[in-house]
Parts: structure tokens; sequence; C-alpha cells
């Protein structure tokens, strides 16, 4: 399968913003994601950004794509408690997902 | 309306039990997924559904038979699992294959 890479931990403060990285190695993909889970729940799309596309913003998320480093990040502004979830970043090729470990981002009041 | 359901919430089974698990979409989805996830890790893929047809099965065990009656059902049916198979069961459903998914909230399975 194709390697998606992430940090495992990322702590921040409340009212900070939150940057998580991710590194992908296929760079046919055509879509990139972020998904939030949160405890014993499923996971929840965040937003996506197509691969010719270098940066995305929705609200309080803003996803920046650097293709030719392969390079992911997804940053929550004003990051508050409840933003404390794991983060993964997925690629997709044809008909499957490859997702990352994921980030647990803590977020202290 | 983006969501996707899963029944029942929670499993707990012994190893001689047979149990379906059951995942509903009303989104006009083509394709379905059903994912394992183990404590800390990803979502692992085992089967893929388009247009109700099996694509693709991740080398799963027989124990593991996944069923699409439909093109809003998708029943994963559970048969002489073993203590390794305890896993929280996602199912996800996207427009065509290769789209953004949606998931459900999962069953959490323990096999004792």
């Amino acid at each position: 399968g194709e390697d998606v890479e992430q940090s495992l931990f990322l702590s921040v403060r409340e009212g900070d913003s939150s940057v998580i990285n991710c590194t992908y190695t296929d760079s046919s993909s055509t879509y990139l994601y972020w998904y939030k889970q949160e405890p014993g729940a499923g996971l929840q799309l965040l937003t996506y950004i197509f691969s010719n596309m270098d940066m995305k913003q929705d609200q309080r998320l803003t996803v920046l794509l650097n293709k030719k480093d392969k390079h992911l990040s997804l940053r929550i502004a004003d990051t508050q408690t409840g933003d404390s979830a794991i983060y993964f970043c997925a690629e997709s090729n044809f008909n499957k997902f490859y997702f990352g470990s994921g980030t647990k981002l803590n977020v202290k009041p | 309306d983006t969501e996707v359901t899963q029944t029942p919430k929670h499993l707990v089974m012994g190893m001689t039990n047979k149990k379906s698990l059951k995942c509903e979409q009303h989104m006009g989805h083509r394709a379905m997924y059903w994912y394992k996830q183990k404590a800390k890790k990803p979502p692992e893929l085992m089967f893929v559904y388009s247009y109700e047809k099996l694509s693709i099965n991740e080398s799963v065990p027989s124990r593991f038979s996944p069923e699409c009656p439909n093109s809003s059902l998708l029943n994963l049916h559970l048969h002489a699992l073993q203590p390794e198979d305890s896993a929280l069961y996602l199912c996800a459903s996207s427009r065509l294959t290769g789209d953004e998914q949606y998931f459900g909230p999962g069953t959490r399975l323990t096999v004792t």
C-alpha cells in the first residue's frame, strides 16, 4: 500500500493555532482528506483538497498542499477543547483510501 | 444529509456464535465499505462494494462474510470469530469509489 505518515501527538493551548502535518508517497493521488475521530466514534470528514490546488480554507480550517514535497497540513485556528481528537490524513488512489497513523491533538485549557 | 447508520453499537459474542453487523445510507451512494479499526490505529480496509457488487476483498478471512442486498444496505456476517477480531468495525459510503467517504459511528465488537 501507499505510505502516509503523520506525527503521533500534538499538544496546544486553547486559543492557539494547531498545525497537523502529513506526508504521502503517491504523486498520482487525486484527492487528499482530513478526518477527525473522537473517542469511541466514527470518522468525521473535515475537509479535502484536490491535488491540483495549493490551499483550501473552510472557516477555522486551512489545508495547505505542497505537491512537490508531497506534504499536506491542516491548520486549525483558535483551537478549542472540543477539537481534542485524533486527526487522520488520507489519500485516495482509484478505489482505495490510504490512511495515515493519526495525530492525537490534545488541547489544554 | 450525510448520515451513515450502523447497528448494533456494541456487540459481545462467543467464538461459536453467528451474528451480523448492519449498515445503511440513504444518500444514493453506490460505493460502500467495511473497515476494521483496532485501538490507536488507523482503519484497515476489509471490503469494497461498487454498485452492489464486491470489488475489493483485502484478503479477509472467510469467517467475515459481506453482503450488499441493495444499494442502501451493507451487512457483515460473522461466524466463528477469534478474540483478536475484537475491534471497532466501521462502515463507510461514497458517491462512487474514489470519492470522499462518509463513515458511520461503528460497531464495537468484543469476541469472548
